[in-house]
């Protein structure tokens, strides 16, 4: 069965520090999103990515955050400057329609600052 | 905007009990309404999910869940429960130009023996 995988599970990092998680996609998928959880509290919607583009992102996604896909496969979310709040758990999701109206999600990494 | 809540944060109940989760919902135009089920060290799961049509909808593993418009619900239920449905359960609505979906808070489902 086709799945979404995130590396690392797990992931610690110094406050100020540059992280980047890895997401490889369902390989027909076309839309990808990202999400987190802090410990807690929801599931929080990030930035939504189609076309080689963002085509939405909440107002938790600023400047410090970017996403890329490198190549055919990999979707990764960058963190440029980690702070302590940005402690979480982080999924990605693939769908294959527009609508989203099945969205498959990884994993999760989580995140750890100190 | 949209938003879910989940009025229970903790449910605990005896295996081949019944249950319900409740999930209410809002939201200024027509969503989309699913159930994720998170097992313990794994990801979400999509349990089942209404679109249009049938306003109950059921899942492989006997859960089912019904879109009440009126009432802006979609509860989940199941008749008889089983020590294997021990896992948080989140319902979520879509809404957006991306169809982002909008979580609940969770409910952490508790199946005693």
């Amino acid at each position: 069965e086709p799945e979404v995988t995130q590396t690392p599970s797990h992931q610690v990092t110094q406050m100020g520090q540059e992280v980047i998680l890895r997401c490889v996609p369902i390989s027909n998928h076309l839309y990808f999103y990202w999400y987190r959880q802090i410990l807690g509290q929801k599931v929080e919607f990030l930035v939504s990515f189609y076309n080689n583009e963002i085509s939405e992102k909440s107002e938790i996604f600023d400047d410090q955050f970017s996403v890329e896909r490198p190549d055919g496969s990999n979707f990764t979310l960058k963190i440029r400057s980690t702070k302590l709040e940005d402690s979480a758990m982080y999924f990605c999701a693939s769908s294959s329609d527009r609508l989203n109206t099945e969205a498959f999600f990884g994993q999760g990494t989580r995140l750890t600052v100190v | 905007a949209q938003s879910v809540t989940q009025l229970d944060s903790q449910v605990p109940v005896f295996e081949e009990a019944p249950v319900e989760l409740r999930c209410n919902y809002s939201s200024s135009v027509s969503v989309y309404l699913f159930w994720y089920v998170q097992y313990p060290n794994q990801g979400l799961q999509l349990l089942l999910k209404y679109l249009s049509g049938s306003t109950l909808v059921e899942s492989i593993n006997g859960f089912e869940a019904e879109f009440n418009k009126s009432q802006t619900s979609f509860h989940l239920r199941k008749p008889s429960v089983h020590i294997s449905d021990t896992a948080e359960y989140f319902c979520a609505v879509s809404a957006g130009s991306a169809r982002q979906l909008t979580f609940g808070s969770g409910t952490q489902l508790t199946v005693l023996p």
